[in-house]
């Protein structure tokens, strides 16, 4: 069965523009959550979607954005973006939780 | 406040031998824990998961060991195999909010033949 879809697989992008990436879940799964990992840090939690609501949200600023189509898929947008926010952006779908997570390869997000 | 930390950034090893990646955790909520397994350009992949009512889980060459009084874990991989070169992460999440996981910084395993 087809994996998580995450596009584009890379972004150059300019200071101060804002950006949409997109994830498409594994058929079937309806919890989508999206992640960001920068050097040396892991994996920080951005926010999960299930059943188009958001259930969950990071510690990210307010530039940080996601919505969860009927279709389970989803969107995560960045506004104004500032260098710092250079990063792979991970999606990972699971049917309910958690603890069932697939994650994609990832959107490499570089901000000039 | 890191609440899941690896604190070897790096590790290597001689294929055949074992490696022994730690964890530890500060958050007692926390009480399943999983690792996941990352190479270059993929997204992590599971790899073992091991709940706060167990102390050992094992699944083939891996094993995962939970010591919950000292909040620590550690992943076993015996023998080592080149192709197990990657960054592990080690994740936490409690069940009564299974929303999210928070995880280790990642340690780069190194497997040399």
């Amino acid at each position: 069965k087809a994996g998580v879809t995450q596009t584009p697989r890379y972004l150059i992008k300019t200071r101060g523009q804002q950006v949409t990436l997109s994830c498409s879940p594994i058929s079937g799964h309806r919890s989508v959550s999206w992640y960001q990992q920068t050097p040396g840090q892991g994996l920080q939690f951005l926010f999960e979607y299930f059943s188009e609501t958001q259930r969950n949200k990071g510690n990210f600023p307010g530039r940080f954005s996601g919505r969860q189509f009927s279709n389970s898929r989803s969107e995560m947008n960045v506004s104004t973006l500032e260098l710092g926010d250079s990063a792979l952006y991970l999606c990972a779908s699971s049917p309910g939780g958690a603890y069932g997570y697939t994650f994609g390869s990832g959107t490499r997000l570089t901000v000039v | 406040d890191q609440q899941v930390k690896q604190n070897s950034p790096s590790l290597s090893v001689q294929e055949g031998r074992i490696s022994i990646l730690n964890c530890d955790y500060t958050n007692s909520m926390f009480d399943y824990f999983l690792w996941y397994k990352k190479y270059p350009a993929e997204g992590p992949t599971f790899l073992i998961s091991i709940s706060s009512i167990k102390d050992k889980n094992e699944d083939g060459r891996f094993t995962v060991f939970l010591n919950k009084s000292a909040k620590h874990l550690s992943l076993h991989i015996v023998p080592s195999q080149p192709g197990d070169s990657a960054v592990y992460f080690c994740a936490a999440g409690s069940g009564g909010s299974n929303y999210k996981l928070t995880f280790g910084k990642g340690t780069l395993l190194t497997v040399n033949p």
